[in-house]
Formats: C-alpha cells, structure tokens, sequence
C-alpha cells in the first residue's frame, strides 16, 4: 500500500500571508500513460464534507479561488495557499489515486494566527 | 447539479448488518467511479471502497475487506454499501463520493453529505 503523510501536522498563518503544505507519498504516484501525477488535494472544514481542490497534483478544480495551486511530482507534493483568507480555515488532506487502496494523507489544520 | 444522498445510518449492534444507500443525480451515473470514505469521530478521512463505473472492478481497504461489500445499481443511479458484522472501529460517518473517471483511479469531486453509523451494543 502507498503511505501518504503530511506535515505539518498544524500550522497559524496571519491573514493575507501564504500557508504551504506539504505531502509525501511512500512510492512514485506518477502514472505514465499522461505523464501525470495522480495526486489530489482536499479542503475539509467543520461539519462539512471535503470538497475537492487540485488534481493531477496540479489541476485546479473548476471554481476553486487561484489563491490555492498544487505543485510537486514523484513522491514530494505542495499546497500553496498564497494569500491566507478567514474561510480557509479548515483541514486539507492529500490523497494518491494511482492505485488501490486510495490512501488519503493525516491532514493538516490550518488556523489564523 | 450533483447531487449526492446517502441514507441508512444509524445504530447497528456489533456482528448486525446495515445497509447504506447513495442516491446520485445530476450526472449520468453509468459512466463514473463511485467511491465510500469514512471519518470516525475527530479523525481524518479513511478510504473505504471504489467501484468502477460498470461495477467490473472493485477494491476495498484492508480494514474493511470481507465485511463491507460495494454495490451499485446503474438502473436506479444508486451506490450501496452492505456492512455485516460491524465493528465498534466501524463507527465513522460515512460519504458517498463521485469520481472523476470511469476507472477507479479516481480523484472524488463530489462528496454527499454523509451519514453516521455507531456501532454500539
């Protein structure tokens, strides 16, 4: 199985500053066939369901403010949001969908300092 | 709109069944990969399950393999979820997710809003 962890664990970023975010996958996520890297980043706040913000590691989903941008490739994956808002408080989880089981990340608190 | 509706949560008794249901519209069912995750109570998400879009393939975690059996009915537009002899580690609310391919590797970009199960004596 491919172990995705996270770190950090928690982190207090002011608003209008940038929170990174990073995710680590135990084996190469990248799948050949499009030379893309199947690697998704989720947003979960309090007593909602999460809500899909990235793809193929890098792909923004349809709606989702450009503040957050996805990088990385392999086995080493970012979270950018470039300018912390008050709504973005939440928990984000990275998830790797290159093979079963789709194991999803520890994720990462992200709170206003 | 997706839309996505589970239902059936509720108490089970350890070594019960319970039987969940996602009802999906808004896209046509048939051609995407459907998933199941669970979060216990102040933890983080646990993939459970994904179906491919024409049910030929499925793959469970290993926590929950010869327990929880994923279904899918194309005709109905609705993803199932049979639970036999749960655990108390069973308890967690469960979410219906859609993927994003006909394949299982799927990303889930859309989430329903998810029903708990508690299982307790």
């Amino acid at each position: 199985d491919i172990v995705m962890t996270q770190s950090p664990d928690s982190l207090a970023v002011s608003l209008g500053e940038r929170a990174t975010i990073n995710c680590k996958s135990s084996q190469s996520v990248l799948f050949t066939s499009n030379n893309n890297d199947c690697l998704a980043w989720y947003q979960q706040k309090p007593g909602q369901p999460p809500k899909l913000l990235i793809y193929w590691a890098s792909t923004r989903e349809s709606g989702v403010p450009d503040r957050f941008s996805g990088s990385g490739s392999g086995t080493d994956f970012t979270l950018t949001i470039s300018s912390l808002q008050a709504e973005d408080v939440a928990v984000y989880y990275c998830q790797q969908y290159y093979t079963p089981p789709l194991t999803f990340g520890p994720g990462t608190k992200v709170e206003i300092k | 709109e997706v839309q996505l509706l589970e239902s059936g949560g509720g108490f089970v008794q350890p070594g019960g069944s319970l039987r969940l249901s996602c009802a999906a519209s808004g896209f046509t069912f048939r051609d995407y990969a459907m998933a199941w995750v669970r979060q216990a109570p102040g933890k983080g998400l646990e993939w459970v399950s994904i179906l491919s879009a024409s049910g030929a393939d499925t793959y469970y975690a290993d926590s929950v393999k010869g327990r929880l059996t994923v279904s899918r009915d194309n005709s109905k537009n609705t993803l199932y979820l049979q639970m036999n002899s749960p655990r108390a580690e069973d308890t967690a609310v469960y979410y219906c997710a859609k993927g994003s391919a006909y394949s299982s590797m799927s990303c889930l970009d859309n989430w329903g809003q998810g029903t708990l199960v508690t299982v307790s004596s």
